[in-house]
């Protein structure tokens, strides 16, 4: 079975502090995401990353970066946190070849505070 | 850029009844494929059911099936013989049928979801 985790699934934080979200998948995936998700808003995609050090915007990129040094792992990272990134954020993995619509495969989440 | 909406914020159903979740979407590209969605309270989000453009046969996984209207621009999934089990979010999600050096790309376009409660 495919496996994404992510490092925590509760986390609070303070305005201003660097925060940093880690995702592992275990499936030698080439795509992974990182997906914002609030109530009545759905889920939004805030970047991708196709390959090692390779990364797309997605929908709302703003205040947020991410890194993809090895394949198996992708970093979301707030610079500098605001109460407004308050959200359930969502990683994901998919593996680009073969059948082209490849499932993404979903992590735990990780509900972020910021206080 | 494609859109895709859920109209159905909540819905609820007995157990054992079937009910049927909306999803609509607009695009203007051909080759493309569509996704629901269930994320369990507290739990992951897993595929529920895919289904091809380009295949005029509704996609069914056992209790589950859709019905693809693509002319209608329409993806609604019906869920028979609900059970307990089924209460959830339900997300319909479009994915471009186009690679990426093709202008495509691996996103999913999601709805804002509906919350399915089912009744004993």
């Amino acid at each position: 079975d495919v496996k994404v985790t992510q490092s925590s699934r509760y986390l609070v934080k303070r305005t201003g502090e660097k925060v940093f979200l880690e995702c592992v998948q275990d499936m030698d995936h080439e795509n992974m995401f990182w997906y914002r998700q609030d109530p009545g808003l759905g889920l939004r995609l805030i970047y991708f990353s196709y390959d090692v050090k390779m990364k797309e915007k997605g929908d709302i990129p703003e205040g947020y970066s991410v890194s993809r040094e090895k394949k198996e792992r992708f970093s979301l990272i707030l610079e500098s946190a605001s109460t407004n990134q308050t959200s359930m954020y969502l990683c994901a993995s998919r593996r680009e070849w073969g059948s082209s619509y490849n499932e993404q495969f979903f992590g735990p989440g990780t509900r972020l505070t910021v206080l | 850029a494609q859109t895709v909406t859920q109209s159905q914020p909540e819905m609820s159903v007995q157990e054992a009844e079937t009910v049927t979740l909306s999803c609509t979407y607009d695009t203007s590209e051909s080759d493309y494929y569509l996704f629901w969605y269930k994320q369990p309270p507290s739990r992951q989000m897993i595929l529920v059911i895919r289904q091809e453009a380009y295949k005029q046969q509704n996609a069914t996984e056992n209790r589950f099936s859709v019905n693809f209207q693509k002319a209608a621009k329409s993806f609604s999934l019906k869920i028979s013989d609900s059970q307990l089990g089924d209460a959830a979010m339900y997300f319909c999600a479009y994915r471009s049928g186009r690679v990426r050096n093709q202008g495509g790309s691996e996103k999913l376009v999601f709805g804002k979801g509906t919350k399915l409660t089912v009744n004993p």
